[in-house]
C-alpha cells in the first residue's frame, strides 16, 4: 500500500532560523513527488513537483529535494510569511495522489 | 491562482437530507477530482473525472456520487447526508496523466457540517 508519511508534526522556527521537513514515501514506481503550501481556510497551493532521485527545485526561501525514500523541503532564513501547513504526495495506483498528513509551520519573529 | 471555483463555500445541512457541492474550472482541464479534508487524515480522494461522463472511484467514495455532463463542470452529491461526511471538500483539476503525474491544481474548498 502507498504510505507517505511526514515528519514533524508541527515545527516553530524563529525568523530567520533555516530547517527542514521531511517526506518520506513507499510506493512501487515513483512517477512525481509534489510539495503544496495549504493556509488555512484555502486549498491547497502547488509548489514543487520532483520527478527524479537527485533533482532539486527552489523557489524563494524555498528548495525541496528527492532521493530515492524521501524528499525534504528545507526553509532558508523563514519570515512569519511562510507560516503554513506544507503537505506532500505522490501519485499511487491508477490517478490517486496519496497525501501525507502535512507539517504544520510557524515561524515567529 | 488556477481558474477553480467551488459552490457553495460553506453549508450546514441535516442528516438524510441530499447535497450536491459543484467545482467549475476555466482552464479546460481534462481531469478534475474530489477530495475530502479531515483532521489526521489528510486528503483523500472521492472520486475523479478523466473526460465529459467518465468517472471513476477514489479510495473514500461510499455515499458519494459524480457526474461530468460538460468540461468544466464536476458535481459532488451526498444522497443522504450523514454526520461522518461533516469534512473541508477540495476540487482539483489537472491536465492529464501519462508516464509522469500530471500536477494536480486545487480549489478553495467548501465546509460542509451535518447536524
Amino acid at each position: 500500500e502507498d504510505q507517505v508519511t511526514q515528519s514533524p508534526e508541527a515545527l516553530r522556527l524563529q525568523e530567520g532560523e533555516s530547517s527542514s521537513l521531511n517526506c518520506s514515501y513507499t510506493v512501487s514506481g515513483l512517477r512525481g513527488l509534489f510539495w503544496y503550501r495549504q493556509d488555512p481556510g484555502k486549498g491547497p497551493e502547488f509548489l514543487f513537483t520532483l520527478y527524479s532521485a537527485g533533482e532539486e527545485k527552489e523557489k524563494e526561501r524555498l528548495k525541496a529535494t528527492l532521493t530515492k525514500k524521501e524528499s525534504f523541503l528545507h526553509i532558508t532564513a523563514p519570515k512569519p510569511e511562510d507560516s503554513a501547513t506544507y503537505l506532500c504526495a505522490v501519485p499511487g495506483g491508477g490517478n490517486k495522489l496519496t497525501f501525507g498528513t502535512g507539517t504544520q509551520l510557524k515561524v515567529e519573529l | 491562482d488556477a481558474g477553480i471555483t467551488q459552490s457553495p463555500r460553506h453549508k450546514v445541512t441535516e442528516t438524510g437530507t441530499p447535497v450536491t457541492l459543484r467545482c467549475h474550472q476555466t482552464e479546460n482541464h481534462r481531469y478534475m477530482y474530489w477530495y475530502r479534508q479531515d483532521p489526521g487524515h489528510g486528503l483523500r480522494l472521492i472520486h475523479y473525472s478523466y473526460g465529459v461522463k467518465d468517472t471513476d472511484k477514489g479510495e473514500v467514495s461510499d455515499g458519494y456520487s459524480v457526474s461530468r455532463s460538460k468540461t468544466e463542470d464536476f458535481l459532488l452529491t451526498l444522497e443522504s447526508a450523514t454526520s461522518s461526511q461533516t469534512s473541508v471538500y477540495f476540487c482539483a483539476i489537472s491536465e492529464g496523466q501519462g508516464a509522469l503525474f500530471g500536477t494536480q491544481y486545487f480549489g478553495p474548498g467548501t465546509r460542509l457540517t451535518v447536524l
